[in-house]
């Protein structure tokens, strides 16, 4: 059975201080690593798609980096603000499949 | 179309009747995803199509549950007999050649709550 798990389940940032959190996923049959937010009421919408041991991807304020080696992957928030407030999900891409973690509920207090 | 559209987007049905939830991928994409999230759960994988084929059907929670894709478009999930614990989003992804290094692009989902 394929374990995609993420912590934290749920977090609370003051609006402009960084955060991260992690996405650790199994090290066998990888082929790409993926982060996505979802915003109440929205659908989730991909951040990014890793395939390579050590990518960093970088969009805006928000960046991931990739180990596939030992099977993780974490998710930067640099200066959180309000519209940061989502679940944040990574998903593992294996040879045939897309498979979610729980993910990571993130509240931003003002 | 513009996006993935799903149907309906509410559905409320009383305990063992049959329901159809309608998935509309983006033109042109060849993989379609169905996933479900129950209350307090994660994104829980159900199937998927590259074309119309299923090559994983795996993720289906029991024999009441079937998916069928047709013209490598439209995708029909269905669930016979359906029970309280069926009550959940089910979210319809699709992507473009169905490669799992590719992004998903999500519908708005169906809410379906069995009474």
């Amino acid at each position: 059975i394929l374990n995609v798990e993420q912590s934290p389940q749920s977090l609370h940032v003051q609006e402009g201080d960084s955060t991260n959190f992690t996405c650790s996923f199994p090290s066998s049959n990888f082929y790409a690593l993926h982060w996505y937010r979802w915003e109440t009421a929205k659908s989730p919408e991909a951040l990014f798609v890793m395939t390579l041991n050590g990518d960093e991807k970088k969009k805006g304020r928000i960046s991931a980096t990739l180990n596939t080696k030992e099977g993780y992957s974490y998710l930067y928030i640099k200066g959180s603000q309000p519209e940061d407030s989502a679940t944040y999900l990574c998903a593992f891409g294996g040879d045939d499949k897309i498979i979610f973690g729980k993910g990571t509920r993130l509240h931003i207090l003002p | 179309g513009a996006g993935v559209s799903q149907s309906p987007s509410n559905k409320v049905t009383e305990k063992g009747k049959d329901v159809e939830l309608r998935c509309d991928p983006i033109s042109g994409h060849t993989a379609l995803y169905w996933y479900r999230q129950s209350l307090g759960q994660g994104l829980e994988f159900l199937i998927y199509f590259q074309g119309n084929s299923a090559p994983d059907k795996s993720g289906l929670p029991s024999d009441r549950f079937s998916a069928e894709r047709t013209g490598g478009s439209v995708s029909t999930l269905t669930i016979q007999r359906t029970q309280q614990e069926d009550s959940a989003v089910y979210l319809c992804a699709s992507s473009s050649m169905g490669g799992t290094n590719e992004k998903l692009f999500f519908g708005s989902g169906t809410q379906l709550s069995v009474l």
